[in-house]
């Protein structure tokens, strides 16, 4: 099942806004990660923040997490027409044995950014 | 970076036919490998963990007979959809875990399609 919820479920906006998904998750958690996906293509990785982090920057991406409310925001700066793609969380959880380290998706933000 | 491929990146069978699909980390040893399946404009759901040497630790409700997983070496993961039917159609990813920290790197995929 998937664990993380995330909203919106589309966003639309101009080249050089600001850009914010949101994600929430409902069990603990070791890290959560974001990623990219361009139309039928495979995932980038974005950004991990674990579960003892707050804050994280990369270039123009910041991320935030709230553990106490099970939710992580990614922020994305100026944004350009080449971030348009679909974001994804995706939550690690301190599984042991053989599913040490495997992730839940959350249901993605479609980012479309106009020029 | 850490690089992942899969092949073929695109396949079309007939129904009842057998496809494989391959998982390799090119410049690293992944001792995890995960196999995702993401319908249209959804998210990516786990299928099964791929330990080295071990069996594979499949998600509820995921065939084992149908979907056969081998992770024979530390670079490739092979799945093989069995007996294919239209309802298999999807897009297939991969991942390969390093065991050093706690990012996934993700193959660009393959697209399954079964007449």
């Amino acid at each position: 099942s998937q664990q993380g919820e995330e909203d919106p479920q589309a966003l639309s906006i101009q080249e050089g806004e600001n850009a914010t998904m949101n994600c929430s998750y409902k069990t603990s958690i070791n890290n959560l990660q974001w990623y990219r996906q361009n139309s039928g293509r495979g995932l980038v990785h974005l950004i991990l923040i674990r579960s003892n982090e707050r804050e994280k920057h990369s270039g123009r991406l910041r991320v935030t997490l709230d553990t106490s409310k099970k939710s992580s925001s990614l922020l994305i700066t100026a944004s350009r027409a080449a971030d348009t793609a679909s974001y994804f969380c995706a939550t690690g959880v301190n599984a042991g044995g053989t599913s040490y380290g495997k992730l839940t998706f959350g249901q993605g933000t479609i980012l479309t950014v106009h020029p | 970076g850490a690089v992942v491929s899969q092949h073929p990146s695109r396949v079309i069978c007939k129904s009842g036919t057998s496809v494989k699909i391959e998982c390799r980390s090119l410049d690293f040893q992944a001792t995890t490998m995960f196999w995702y399946r993401q319908f249209p404009k959804q998210s990516l759901m786990l299928m099964a963990t791929s330990n080295e040497g071990s069996k594979a630790t499949y998600e509820q409700g995921v065939e084992k007979d149908k979907f056969l997983i081998n992770h024979a070496s530390l670079t490739l993961s092979t799945l093989t959809v069995t007996s294919a039917h239209p309802e298999d159609s999807s897009f297939y990813i991969c991942s390969a875990r390093r065991q050093r920290n706690y990012e996934q790197y993700f193959g660009p995929g393959t697209r399954l399609t079964v007449t």
